[in-house]
């Protein structure tokens, strides 16, 4: 099976301020990799997902980009935070083709 | 578009009380269904699935039945346990690992 190593567990940062959250894939080749977000109270929010390096698909404008500079790396950014931004981001991986979604343990971002 | 509604929770139980958590959907075709637990402080992980009509899904004593005539995958479990205290998202699936997913329902299971 699929492990996903996804840090920081806990941020804080001011508003105004950049965003880098990684993750990394272990255990499969060429998955397709997602960035969620889950807000307070909320569910699931699909933001960005990737079915191969440099390629990206974004489900909602917003102030985030994402990125996957290697076939097991996806990266979320901002250049600057909101308040709005907070919530808890998950990544999650897929073996391609596949139905599975295996998740990270998330982290926490506390935009003041 | 494709929707998955979840009954609201939160859902507070005492141990080996019966569990129902409704899920209905909306989809532009046949998809697969899915129950995902996220417990305290972690990521989601898969709880069980169905791919097909009147299939059940069942693990670790939770169970769910896709219904077509419904559009329903409800999960229930006979006798839940303090453990099982989590959030649970139902999800479907019409194109490989893209998932929907519902707003999560918060259970609390009481000693």
């Amino acid at each position: 099976s699929q492990t996903i190593h996804q840090w920081p567990a806990t941020l804080v940062q001011p508003v105004g301020s950049p965003l880098s959250l990684e993750c990394t894939v272990e255990g499969t080749s060429n998955p397709n990799l997602y960035w969620y977000r889950q807000a307070a109270g909320r569910g699931l929010q699909l933001l960005f997902y990737s079915v191969g390096i440099g390629q990206i698909s974004s489900e909602v404008p917003q102030n985030l980009s994402a990125s996957r500079p290697q076939d097991r790396q996806f990266i979320l950014s901002s250049k600057k935070l909101l308040l709005s931004d907070s919530g808890f981001y998950l990544c999650a991986s897929a073996r391609e083709g596949g139905e599975k979604l295996f998740f990270g343990s998330g982290t926490q971002l506390s935009v003041l | 578009g494709n929707s998955v509604t979840q009954m609201e929770g939160p859902v507070t139980l005492s141990e080996e009380a019966f569990l129902t958590i409704n899920c209905t959907y909306t989809a532009t075709g046949y998809p697969s269904l899915f129950w995902y637990v996220q417990y305290p402080g972690e990521g989601l992980q898969l709880l069980l699935k169905a791919t097909k009509a009147d299939d059940k899904g069942s693990n670790k004593g939770f169970e769910a039945t896709y219904r077509k005539e419904t559009t329903s995958f409800h999960l229930e479990k006979g006798s839940v346990q303090v453990s099982d205290s989590a959030v649970y998202f139902c999800a479907l699936s019409l194109s490989g690992s893209r998932l929907t997913f519902g707003e999560g329902t918060q259970l609390t299971v009481n000693p």
